[in-house]
This record gives structure tokens, C-alpha cells and sequence, in this order.
């Protein structure tokens, strides 16, 4: 079945970089997503990667996506204190449907 | 545009009892689905609708039923709660398939006891 995996907990000092990393099953996942998480808060989406793609960056997000390794990597450069967030890795499953897998979420704590 | 909305924030139910948890959208999208949040365990889509009249199930659609009578809404009702439905419920919109972002609502907190 689909499974998308995730380490739970990273701490950065603010101005460093953080990764997060993301391992994905379906090979046939068109894109895949980075949400965030504020506390209290719903989702929402900070970016997108399309499969036939390895990276993408805007502004202090990259992406880095091994297709072989089935590997999904986010990395924020100069991190904030208001990136303190809970982060979601998610792959669209099922083609022509908006179905999301989401990953389990990795917390992410910048201590100042 | 209020975007997505859920009713009620927070919400304790005794089990075996019933509730709808109201979601609605104003921007004519035509994808809603239903999700569950616990902890540890990401989110787990319940059901989802590709167009008004249409609902099919998620991963985890047991206990719950939805439908979808407008554009605008979708309801997801809990027939007879359980102590395993306690979760933060999200609902989501997007305009369709593909790379259409999913606008996620506040979230419905839900405790059975």
C-alpha cells in the first residue's frame, strides 16, 4: 500500500539550514507536495515538485526529489523562528483524483 | 472570499452518538475531501467528492458518511461515535486534479468520551 515516512522531530538554530526528508512508495506519484503546519493552524502549501523533475527552489525552500531512491528532500535556508511549524511531505495517488498521501510530519523547532 | 470553513472548532461527544461536522467553500471548487489527523500519523483521507453528487472513499471512510448535494458543501456525519474517532478533522478544497492546490479549513477538534 502507499506509505509516505518521515523522521518526526529536527532542531535548528535560527540561521541555519534545516532538511527534512520524505520516502514515498508509489513510484507512479505524478507530484509531490510540502505542507506546513502552524500550531492551531489548518495546512498549507508551500510547494510542489513534479516528477520529471530533481529540483525546484523558490526563494529559501529547495526541493530535491530522488525518483530512484524514491526520496523527497525540503531544505530552508537562513531558518526563522516563524518557521517553527509542523512539516508534511504528501504524493498524489490515484492519477486523475486529488488524492494526498500525506507523510506523518516532521516538527521542526528553531531555537534563536 | 471567507475560503474554507468548518463548524464547530471544537466539539465533545458521548459514544454512540451521531453529529455532522459542516464544511463549506465559496471559491466553486469543485474537489472536497475529508481528513483526519492524529498524532504520529500524518493525515488519512476519509472521503473525498470530485463534483457535487459524487463521493467515493479514502484510506479510512469506516464510521463516517458524507455527501454532497452542492458545490459548496460537504458534510461528513459520524453515525455512532466512537472513542476512535477522536482526531482533528480537516476539510479541503482544491478546483480539480493535478497540481490544484488544497486549501485545508481550521480544522474541527473532536473528543469522544
Amino acid at each position: 500500500g502507499e506509505d509516505v515516512e518521515q523522521s518526526l522531530f529536527l532542531s535548528v538554530r535560527e540561521g541555519d539550514s534545516s532538511v527534512i526528508n520524505c520516502t514515498y512508495t508509489d513510484s507512479s506519484s505524478t507530484y509531490l507536495y510540502w505542507y506546513k503546519q502552524e500550531p492551531g493552524a489548518g495546512l498549507q502549501l508551500l510547494t510542489y515538485i513534479f516528477s520529471n523533475m530533481d529540483m525546484k527552489q523558490d526563494q529559501r525552500l529547495t526541493v530535491l526529489l530522488n525518483k530512484k531512491d524514491k526520496h523527497l528532500s525540503l531544505r530552508i535556508a537562513d531558518t526563522q523562528t516563524g518557521d517553527s511549524a509542523i512539516y508534511f511531505c504528501a504524493e498524489m495517488f490515484g492519477g486523475a483524483t486529488n488524492k494526498l498521501i500525506f507523510g506523518t510530519g516532521t516538527l521542526l523547532a528553531v531555537q534563536p | 472570499n471567507a475560503g474554507v470553513t468548518q463548524t464547530p472548532k471544537f466539539q465533545v461527544l458521548k459514544t454512540g452518538q451521531s453529529m455532522t461536522l459542516q464544511c463549506a467553500q465559496d471559491m466553486n471548487h469543485e474537489y472536497m475531501s475529508w481528513y483526519r489527523q492524529d498524532p504520529g500519523m500524518g493525515l488519512r483521507l476519509i472521503h473525498y467528492s470530485v463534483g457535487a453528487g459524487i463521493t467515493d472513499q479514502g484510506e479510512v471512510p469506516n464510521g463516517y458518511n458524507v455527501s454532497r448535494s452542492t458545490t459548496e458543501d460537504f458534510p461528513l456525519r459520524l453515525l455512532s461515535a466512537a472513542p476512535s474517532q477522536t482526531s482533528v478533522y480537516f476539510c479541503a478544497s482544491s478546483y480539480g486534479a493535478g497540481v490544484n492546490e488544497q486549501y485545508f479549513g481550521p480544522g474541527t477538534r473532536l473528543t469522544v468520551t
